[in-house]
């Protein structure tokens, strides 16, 4: 089974700051890879996919890289509304998921 | 505007059966496969299996197979997820999703693109 890591767990950053969020895949998926969002008390929403496709609605102060085994999801400006956790998914087209632990955001 | 709605809240025993739903609306239902996915409090996404509404075709996760039961009613666009006994290690919030994906000529894309509001399920004695 291929598993995900996510680093840091958890980082503390001021308002406009660049952050960095990574996540890595025991094994090499290509760009089979989805980042998600969840807001303390909400449900998680869809950032990107196939690792660097913004979705639909989501700011451009988003954005992610990387194939194969590392990939990275980087907020430009860091703003308040985007406390919260940071999922990476891997997936196929076989329909095999699986979620990353997940980095914790918050505002220094 | 693409919407998954799903019921509401349970509280229930220790070894008691219980199904919840998600429904979906504005769009397409029986073209999208639907996810069920499990957060434990205080915990991360856990990914627990997939239902096609056309033909009901279900996938689980290693993980939960033979735990739960992934269901659909196309007739009412409405995927499900049940238990036949509840354990109070059940205990979690359940988030249905829609699976979206396509391939073109640069590759294969994917994603959970709508996501439900989250039922809670709360199993104590």
């Amino acid at each position: 089974d291929i598993q995900m890591t996510q680093s840091p767990s958890s980082l503390s950053a001021s308002v406009g700051d660049r952050v960095t969020l990574t996540c890595r895949a025991s094994q090499d998926i290509g760009n089979f890879l989805a980042w998600y969002q969840q807001k303390p008390g909400k449900g998680p929403k869809l950032l990107i996919y196939a690792a660097s496709t913004l979705h639909s609605g989501v700011p451009s102060r988003f954005s992610g890289s990387g194939s194969g085994t590392d990939f990275a999801l980087t907020i430009s400006s860091l703003q308040p509304e985007d406390v919260g956790t940071y999922y990476c998914q891997k997936y196929n087209s076989a329909l095999q998921f699986t979620f990353g632990p997940g980095t914790r955001v918050d505002l220094k | 505007e693409v919407q998954l709605v799903q019921s509401g809240a349970e509280v229930k025993k220790p070894g008691e059966s219980l199904k919840i739903s998600c429904q979906g609306s504005g769009y397409s239902f029986t073209s999208y496969w639907i996810a069920w996915v499990r957060q434990m409090p205080g915990k991360g996404l856990e990914y627990m299996g997939i239902i096609y509404p056309v033909d009901s075709d279900a996938r689980y996760s290693p993980a939960f197979q033979g735990q739960v039961t992934i269901s659909v009613d196309k007739s009412i666009n409405t995927a499900y997820l049940q238990w036949s006994s509840l354990k109070a290690s059940d205990t979690a919030m359940y988030y249905c999703a829609r699976h979206r994906d396509y391939s073109d000529f640069t590759g294969y894309y994917a994603s959970f693109d709508s996501w439900g509001q989250g039922t809670l399920l709360i199993v104590s004695s």
